[in-house]
């Protein structure tokens, strides 16, 4: 099945830098990758996917970028805020009616004002 | 917007008693999903659901969780007996079909936040 594994496990920047958080994927066949950030005491909201047709997309201050050779994406975030502070999480699924999202563990991202 | 509902939001509940999550999807999407998110970890998928059939179950531990979603609307989970490491958040979330290449994604609810004491 879908191992996907995420660098580092917490990220602390100064508000109005830029985070880059990675991840890892092991099965070839997936083509469906999004990002979800997590508030506490919340649900995953999503806040941006890419497929495997695309290297990379964006959305405002948020970016992912993809490379299948290497099998991994990763999520950027521009000018970052206070309310950035969340836990992200990476996943990968197979696409299908019947495909299963794995997730990563996740990573605490903490904007210092 | 639409959301996908659940409930209780938070439950306690003493080891070997029963317990039951409920969730409404928002509507029309045919996939429903209940995932388990053990704090400090990602969600783990426990049971799929296509409209009213389980397309995928293997992580669900069939002794003592079953789910249901009998018109193929809303589901329910239940855990019973419940053990103390079944401490968790349960999220319901769905989408239209999956994650197709149309282009569907998955929609998590708030959860249900479950101690068992």
């Amino acid at each position: 099945g879908e191992n996907v594994e995420q660098h580092p496990s917490t990220l602390s920047v100064q508000e109005g830098d830029s985070a880059v958080i990675k991840c890892t994927y092991s099965d070839s066949a997936s083509n469906y990758f999004p990002w979800y950030k997590q508030e506490l005491g919340k649900g995953p909201q999503l806040i941006i996917d890419i497929r495997s047709n695309v290297g990379e997309k964006k959305d405002q201050r948020i970016a992912v970028t993809l490379n299948k050779t290497a099998k991994h994406f990763s999520l950027h975030i521009t000018e970052t805020q206070p309310e950035d502070s969340a836990v992200y999480f990476c996943a990968a699924s197979r696409t299908g009616a019947n495909s299963k999202l794995t997730f990563g563990k996740g990573i605490t991202l903490s904007v210092r004002p | 917007e639409a959301e996908v509902a659940q409930s209780p939001r938070y439950k306690i509940t003493e080891k070997s008693q029963a317990v039951a999550f409920w969730c409404d999807p928002i509507s029309g999407h045919a996939t429903l999903y209940w995932y388990r998110q053990i704090l400090g970890q990602g969600p783990e998928l426990l049971v799929q659901f296509q409209d009213e059939s389980v397309v995928d179950d293997s992580q669900l531990p069939k002794d003592r969780f079953s789910a249901e979603r009998l018109k193929g609307v809303d589901s329910t989970l239940k855990i019973q007996p419940a053990e103390l490491g079944d401490s968790a958040m349960y999220l319901c979330a769905s989408s239209l079909a999956g994650t197709s290449a149309s282009g569907n994604t998955i929609y998590f609810g708030e959860g249900s936040w479950l101690t068992v004491v």
